[in-house]
């Protein structure tokens, strides 16, 4: 059974650092391109970067670049989202995805990101 | 890297279909077959309903189809049951590996 759990998330004051795991388990996490998804409260899904099967290539959306970067250890089988310079509209439950067929075919229970003073 | 439109609500009686729209651009949903559709209900993580505009994961009732004309995607959901009440997203593939999310349709179930 596929399972991804989400850790890391957190109140951090507007400026702050803060980095998520996703530790995956039921498949060959190192076959799959991974993906990071938020959802403010009440609002809807929005994409929020991508990294390929070994780590070489990634992409991220305009509202977070240069300010997040996402990696993956495909030897611990974890998912990483280093987040820096936060801001209050960066508040939201953050998923991890796993990417086949250009969707996003599972996910995790998220984790809540809370940027606030 | 504009959100594609959805219809903020959609509503249907038990058994009815109900089809939920998501108009993109001639750069995304027309350009791609990978548009793809997720359910959620609240308080949970999304669920994939179609891949690749019409494919279905294993699992997935074949109640719930997909489609797509031009810059527009379809769900429909035939034989509406009280469990489809919920939320949806459509998502494209975008180009240059980026993508992108529908604002989220309400399916109420009268």
């Amino acid at each position: 059974e596929v399972q991804l759990v989400e850790s890391g998330g957190d109140l951090v004051q507007p400026g702050g650092s803060l980095r998520l795991s996703c530790a995956a388990s039921g498949f060959t996490f190192s076959s799959y391109w991974m993906h990071w998804v938020r959802q403010a409260p009440g609002k809807g899904l929005v994409w929020v970067s991508r990294i390929n099967s070994d780590g070489s290539t990634t992409t991220y959306a305009d509202s977070v670049k240069g300010r997040f970067t996402i990696s993956r250890d495909n030897a611990k089988n974890t998912l990483y989202l280093q987040m820096n310079s936060l801001r209050a509209e960066d508040t939201a439950v953050y998923y991890c995805a796993r990417g086949d067929s250009y969707a996003f075919v599972s996910w995790g229970q998220g984790t809540l990101v809370t940027v606030s003073s | 890297q504009s959100a594609l439109t959805q219809p903020p609500s959609a509503s249907g009686s038990p058994g009815q279909s109900v089809t939920i729209s998501c108009t993109g651009t001639s750069s995304d949903v027309g350009y791609y077959k990978y548009v793809s559709w997720y359910q959620q209900h609240p308080g949970k993580a999304p669920k994939v309903m179609i891949f690749e505009v019409s494919e279905r994961p294993s699992g997935v009732p074949d109640r719930f189809s997909g489609s797509k004309s031009g810059n527009t995607a379809s769900l429909t959901v035939s034989g509406l049951q009280a469990e489809d009440e919920a939320d949806y997203y459509c998502s494209s593939y975008a180009g240059s590996n980026n993508w992108v999310f529908g604002g989220g349709t309400k399916l109420t179930v009268l």
